[in-house]
């Protein structure tokens, strides 16, 4: 079974510039969700999908992020403009559905905005 | 609101030594709990989890976790440390009407010398 794909795998922008990243879930699974997760903290979520509509996007920073998930397969991340405060990882994680199941992590976009 | 707290941001065991990661949570209603470990630019990886039932919860790799509700605690144990468990160790909770998002706490990094 394919895990949870991301690209790119690496990213460095100068402020103020855009960035989109790509996420790829496990086949069949329903629920995905964007992390970020900034150097020496625990991943923090930004944005949860159910199929193609949001569960929750409480601590998504809207001005400059969005993402969609337009056929409730994969999903693009964007940061228009980032910030230096920006720089972190973002982590996108799949499951079969809502509850406590077990989240499936891709190996994250390391994004450095100089 | 559901928070985590993990004691100690690094912890240092000799290879053969007791592993005890410390993780406390702040949850109004019964939480459901994670363990996951995410090595060096990689995705995390679930190592165990308490939704109910048992509290003694087995995991992967040798670990185990115990579910103390009158501690709210979630500790993290192996009873025998290996170079290979070296890595970043993140406690996690996740609320039953919160459509399954995790809260993670700060993350400990485990160290093994030989």
């Amino acid at each position: 079974e394919a895990g949870v794909a991301q690209s790119p795998r690496y990213k460095i922008i100068e402020k103020r510039q855009s960035v989109a990243f790509w996420c790829n879930p496990i086949s069949g699974h329903a629920t995905l969700y964007w992390y970020q997760q900034i150097l020496g903290q625990g991943p923090k979520l930004l944005i949860q999908f159910q199929n193609n509509g949001v569960v929750d996007d409480s601590q998504l920073p809207k001005d400059r992020f969005s993402a969609e998930r337009l056929k409730g397969v994969d999903s693009t991340l964007k940061i228009q403009p980032a910030k230096l405060e920006d720089s972190a990882v973002y982590l996108c994680a799949s499951s079969p559905g809502l509850g406590p199941y077990e989240q499936y992590f891709g190996p994250g976009t390391r994004l450095t905005v100089t | 609101a559901q928070s985590v707290t993990q004691l100690g941001s690094h912890v240092s065991v000799s290879e053969g030594a007791l592993v005890l990661l410390r993780c406390n949570y702040s949850s109004s209603v019964p939480p459901y709990l994670f363990w996951y470990v995410q090595y060096p630019n990689q995705g995390l990886q679930l190592l165990l989890k308490y939704t109910t039932g048992a509290t003694l919860v087995k995991g992967i790799n040798g670990f185990e976790a115990e579910f103390k509700k009158s501690e709210t605690s979630f500790h993290l144990t192996k009873p025998s440390a290996h170079m290979s468990d070296a890595a970043e160790y993140f406690c996690a909770v996740s609320i039953d009407n919160q459509g399954g998002k995790l809260i993670f706490g700060q993350g400990t990094e485990l160290s093994v010398k030989p």
